[in-house]
């Protein structure tokens, strides 16, 4: 079993629509967690960055963690045609460099 | 600022030739990690350089992998007698300093052994 389950998709969404992307996790050492975007023939770019549980948001996205059930999730709200891209979640323990990551969602806006 | 820049962008390569791949980190980042992103699978980490410390090649996958970094900056990842399961995009990234900091990535390398 992967320490970071993440269904690859496909999604798609027509545009405007809420995107619901998520990870589940094994190691329950870990306390940072992070949304990658990645456009096609691009390197990851780092979207959101969350310590331990809850809430946070910022402009369309919203980040959410619970380690309880060691569930994470990003809400893309209002999906524009630029969201399109491979969403990839992140993971790492306190003071560890090395992030562990989910295989990656695909998702595609439709306009 | 420039961002990490990784040469070359494609490679094509035969079973069993010798491969570089060359990254540049941003300037001023001590810190620079080699990952491997192979199709529907995650980012695999590889290798972490942190200033003049020893690196951590804990995630290199065979003997046949290697890497160095010159003067703190520029790293090359050494793959010897490549194999069709080396095939993969080779993501290089670097961060201010080791630790719990923001890695920033470069475009990557598509390797293809045929």
């Amino acid at each position: 079993q992967k320490e970071v389950e993440q269904d690859p998709g496909p999604l798609s969404v027509p545009e405007g629509a809420i995107v619901s992307l998520n990870c589940t996790y094994s190691n329950s050492a870990f306390q940072y967690f992070m949304w990658y975007r990645q456009y096609s023939r691009k390197g990851p770019e780092l979207l959101m960055y969350t310590y331990s549980s809850g809430n946070k948001e910022d402009g369309r996205f919203t980040a959410q963690v619970d380690k309880s059930s060691k569930y994470i999730s990003l809400f893309i709200r209002d999906s524009q045609p630029s969201d399109s891209a491979t969403y990839l979640c992140a993971m790492r323990e306190t003071n560890d460099y090395k992030l562990s990551f989910g295989a990656g969602t695909t998702v595609t806006v439709r306009a | 600022g420039a961002g990490v820049s990784q040469s070359p962008s494609n490679k094509v390569t035969e079973k069993g030739k010798d491969v570089e791949l060359r990254c540049d980190p941003i300037s001023g980042h001590t810190a620079l990690y080699w990952y491997r992103q192979s199709l529907g699978q995650g980012l695999e980490f590889l290798i972490y350089f942190q200033g003049n410390s020893a690196p951590d090649k804990s995630g290199l996958p065979s003997d046949r992998f290697s890497a160095e970094r010159t003067g703190g900056s520029v790293s090359t990842l050494t793959i010897q007698r490549t194999q069709q399961e080396d095939s993969a995009v080779y993501l290089c990234a670097s961060s201010l300093a080791g630790g719990p900091h923001e890695q920033y990535f470069g475009p990557g390398t598509r390797l293809t052994v045929t």
